[in-house]
């Protein structure tokens, strides 16, 4: 699975858009990219995911560049339970076990 | 709640002692994945089980390590002789062969003093 590499931090003002990065410069075309996110004390939780086309859903917004190296997973309102650590995953969709590697992702912290 | 389920929540057990922790994933999913996140990192994959047959072991996953899914419902993750480096969050994860998201537990925090 091609390796993936986000910001250690980021903040945001609650009810503001949060746009968090990741670059993946060496996926390969059958590779996805995946986002979870881990609030303090919880296991992670599945966000979106994408191939080459922009997604959206009742969560979040997912823009892949046309290179498809780099991606940016949109919060349209980010609310304070918005913070957490959000982690971006490249893998291919159906591998024989389809397990997830995470990195270390990105602290996201929305401010009053 | 994600519908998966992990016992205990958390566990303190003194070093060179035997822990077992329960995973009890959604009912329908026949995939089921442990995974070990430590202080400050993301979770790491242990192994992975399709219904009742393990089918991949991380190198991460020493011959102290030993998991099991009898009836391919519930799974168990053993820990002999537990370390103080065995201190970790253990999150269980479970799937369905169509979805591409996996669910997680909320998992079991070990700490070995």
């Amino acid at each position: 699975d091609a390796k993936t590499t986000q910001p250690t931090s980021m903040d945001c003002a609650e009810g503001r858009a949060a746009n968090l990065p990741c670059n993946h410069s060496t996926i390969s075309g059958n590779e996805y990219v995946y986002w979870y996110r881990q609030i303090h004390s919880q296991g992670p939780q599945y966000i979106i995911h994408g191939l080459k086309n922009n997604e959206t859903n009742e969560m979040a917004s997912l823009i892949i560049t046309e290179d498809r190296k780099s991606s940016t997973l949109i919060l349209p309102h980010a609310t304070l339970r918005d913070t957490a650590v959000y982690y971006c995953i490249v893998r291919v969709a159906s591998g024989a076990n389809s397990m997830l590697t995470f990195g270390k992702g990105i602290t996201l912290s929305v401010r009053p | 709640d994600t519908g998966v389920s992990q016992d205990p929540r958390h566990k303190i057990t003194k070093r060179g002692q035997n822990v077992t922790f329960r995973c009890d994933p959604i009912s329908e999913h026949n995939r089921l994945y442990w995974y070990r996140q430590t202080l400050g990192q993301g979770p790491e994959f242990l192994t992975y089980f399709q219904n009742e047959a393990q089918l991949e072991k991380s190198r991460l996953l020493s011959d102290r390590f030993s998991a099991e899914r009898p009836k391919g419902s519930f799974s168990t993750l053993e820990i002999q002789r537990t370390e103080q480096g065995d201190s970790a969050m253990y999150l269980c994860a479970s799937r369905d062969g169509l979805s591409y998201e996996q669910y997680f537990g909320p998992g079991t925090r070990l700490t070995v003093t």
